[in-house]
């Protein structure tokens, strides 16, 4: 079955490392997104690519770092300077310019700091 | 970044209710779209709308694309206790069709 598969599903963090969370989708889809959800908040753009090898900086980048070297593959990086990095983390995919922007999501991935 | 406006916040209802919640924005959208967030889970796509005025039906839900294209509605009949979860209001505006931007979700109770 086609859809999107976030790594690890939960992790703890000691402040000062960076962590990278693993996102992949076999949806065939150009666009990939990554949002940063807070208890009882909705949900912040973080980064987004339109296309491999190419991303944008969303509403909320700073402290953040993505890559985008296969159309498959869109892992996300919380460095040190992200102040307070404990947050539900959700990857998403979409057709992209080629179709509907109708986002597709992973389970999330939940990151707490230490 | 802009957030849409989305109501109630919350809703304690008992089971077999009907359920509204909207959401509103200032700018015009070209497509609406309303996601279902289950605890702990990434949200899941319940309705898709592209026209304004529009009005389609999933089982027991239906939303509707207003016809300022300002605004979408949300309705859920007969509600049963698997109906809770937060529900999200998504919407492509018109002037970047780049990215989605989300309301601040409707979190639903259900009392059997």
């Amino acid at each position: 079955d086609g859809g999107i598969t976030q790594s690890p599903k939960y992790l703890f963090r000691k402040e000062g490392q960076n962590v990278t969370l693993s996102c992949e989708q076999n949806l065939n889809h150009d666009a990939m997104y990554w949002y940063r959800q807070d208890p009882g908040q909705g949900l912040r753009l973080i980064y987004y690519s339109q296309i491999v090898n190419d991303f944008q900086k969303g509403d909320i980048a700073e402290g953040y770092s993505v890559s985008r070297e296969k159309k498959e593959s869109f892992p996300l990086t919380v460095t040190s300077a992200q102040k307070n990095p404990t947050a539900f983390y959700l990857c998403a995919s979409s057709l992209g310019s080629s179709g509907a922007n109708v986002l597709t999501f992973g389970a999330g991935s939940r990151l707490t700091v230490l | 970044g802009q957030q849409l406006n989305q109501s109630p916040q919350s809703m304690f209802i008992q089971e077999g209710e009907d359920v509204s919640m909207n959401c509103t924005s200032s700018s015009i959208f070209n497509t609406w779209l309303w996601y279902k967030q289950d605890p702990g889970e990434g949200p899941v796509l319940l309705i898709a709308l592209y026209k304004a005025g529009e009005l389609t039906s999933n089982g027991r839900l239906t939303a509707q694309f207003g016809i300022t294209r300002k605004d979408s509605f949300l309705n859920i009949s007969a509600s049963i206790p698997s109906d809770v979860g937060i529900y999200f209001c998504a919407g492509q505006p018109s002037y970047n069709t780049d990215k989605l931007i989300f309301g601040t979700g409707t979190r639903l109770q259900v009392f059997p």
